[in-house]
């Protein structure tokens, strides 16, 4: 499987400021999404990552809010811009499919807006 | 609109108990549905299910789909405290490689 490094796994952020996340893969992968996992709630999809274009956005996000950056197979970043205390989630970085389809996630970046 | 429905939320067990979790699906152009465990943060790969009828084992941990009933089933067998987590089902259709996830079983273990 592949190996998904997050930076940073924590973060406490004021706000009106912006944090980028950083998802780094140790093999080069076709496809990389951006999930949010909002406090008692499962995941949703922000976006999926294209390497070389533009990221294509769920409903309800936008690139203003979560500009996202791929510029090669292994690496992606997410950036939540002008934070308020609603963008307080586990922000998830995920990979697939590998062999067999699976999709794996990274460790996951916890933001707090204060 | 595609939608993963679990089922229970969540659950209070004793170690020793087995346990069945319920996940059903209606996703457009279906093509497998997959479980995770997630203890803190990430989620982990627990199975991937694509073929009806067909039972995946892992230790005390198994699965199995119906592709016709649109349903699929996590058992864990003998729980112990450290299968406390949240269970996740997820249903990944063949329009895309994102995955569409249910709210989630959260599963609690008590001596």
């Amino acid at each position: 499987s592949a190996v998904i490094s997050q930076k940073p796994s924590r973060d406490i952020c004021q706000r009106g400021t912006s944090l980028t996340i950083q998802c780094q893969v140790d093999s080069q992968v076709t496809m990389m999404f951006w999930y949010r996992q909002q406090p008692g709630q499962s995941l949703t999809l922000i976006a999926t990552a294209n390497q070389g274009s533009e990221a294509t956005y769920e409903s309800g996000f936008v690139i203003d809010k979560f500009p996202i950056s791929r510029p090669n197979l292994t690496f992606s970043t997410l950036t939540v811009s002008n934070l308020s205390p609603e963008d307080s989630s586990i922000y998830l970085c995920s990979v697939g499919p590998e062999a067999g389809n699976t999709i794996y996630f990274g460790e996951g970046s916890w933001l707090t807006v204060v | 609109e595609d939608k993963v429905v679990q089922s229970p939320l969540s659950l209070v067990v004793h170690e020793g108990d087995t346990v069945t979790l319920n996940c059903s699906y209606e996703v457009t152009n279906f093509r497998s549905l997959l479980w995770y465990k997630q203890e803190k943060k990430a989620p982990t790969f627990l199975f991937m299910l694509t073929s009806s009828g067909i039972e995946k084992k892992s230790g005390r941990l198994s699965s199995i789909l119906d592709k016709k009933e649109l349903f699929s089933i996590l058992n864990i067998t003998a729980t112990q405290t450290g299968d406390s987590a949240i269970y996740l089902c997820a249903a990944h259709s063949n329009s895309g490689y994102a995955l569409n996830f249910g709210k989630g079983t959260s599963l609690l273990v008590t001596p």
